[in-house]
């Protein structure tokens, strides 16, 4: 049972170098979402996706973006990497149906930038 | 837009103890509550949930009830274990913010022997 799986697990770049995260979902689930997760600061949605060709922004977006191309793949991209952006990215998926509210999330993916 | 307070960032409670752990939400709109877990090296899991005030969600010992009266849904425990040493994190859902779940900031227990 995969569920959700993310690649790379860790990385680490230098400021100004460009990235691509990787989700990918088994479960046939409408909903994806990028979260980033620091100290202190909880679980913030980066960006999201209701369904195959769409994307919109969360909390916060800048300096990061999507693209769900197929169903079960979310992509999110760093263009420029900033120190800022150090962070432990999650992945997570859930279905659209109504009153079904959980969220599956993957393992992560520490990423450095120095 | 909606929020979720939790106000301890950590808590250290010894084996047997008693768990309170806080949590209060504010929002424009009638939300759905949730408890994510967080195990080290895992991403988060969802823990317990309650729909509607005056709900009670349980899940291995644990409960927490939706209380509309005073915004709250802390979360509870009679008797913490080793293996219950995790991040807990509250979280909302409601149409204000687009049925996107909000997240509290995360507390974290750790269980002593």
């Amino acid at each position: 049972n995969a569920g959700v799986t993310q690649t790379p697990k860790f990385r680490v770049l230098k400021t100004g170098q460009s990235m691509t995260l990787l989700c990918a979902q088994d479960m046939n689930h409408e909903y994806m979402y990028w979260y980033r997760q620091d100290p202190g600061m909880g679980l913030r949605l980066i960006h999201y996706s209701v369904g195959e060709g769409t994307t919109a922004k969360g909390e916060v977006p800048d300096g990061y973006n999507v693209s769900r191309l197929k169903k079960q793949n979310f992509l999110l991209g760093l263009e420029s990497a900033a120190p800022s952006q150090t962070s432990v990215y999650f992945c997570a998926s859930s279905s659209h149906r109504a009153g079904n509210e959980k969220l599956f999330f993957g393992s992560g993916t520490q990423l450095s930038v120095l | 837009g909606d929020s979720v307070v939790q106000t301890e960032g950590q808590v250290l409670p010894s084996e047997g103890d008693s768990l309170i752990v806080n949590c209060s939400y504010e929002t424009t709109q009638y939300p759905s509550l949730f408890w994510y877990v967080q195990y080290p090296g895992e991403g988060p899991q969802l823990h317990l949930k309650a729909m509607k005030a005056n709900d009670k969600g349980r899940n291995k010992g644990f409960e927490a009830m939706y209380r509309k009266e005073t915004t709250s849904f802390h979360l509870e425990k009679d008797s913490v274990q080793e293996s219950d040493s995790a991040v807990y994190f509250c979280a909302l859902r409601s149409k204000s913010s687009g049925d996107k779940l909000t997240f509290g900031t995360g507390t974290r227990l750790a269980v002593r022997p």
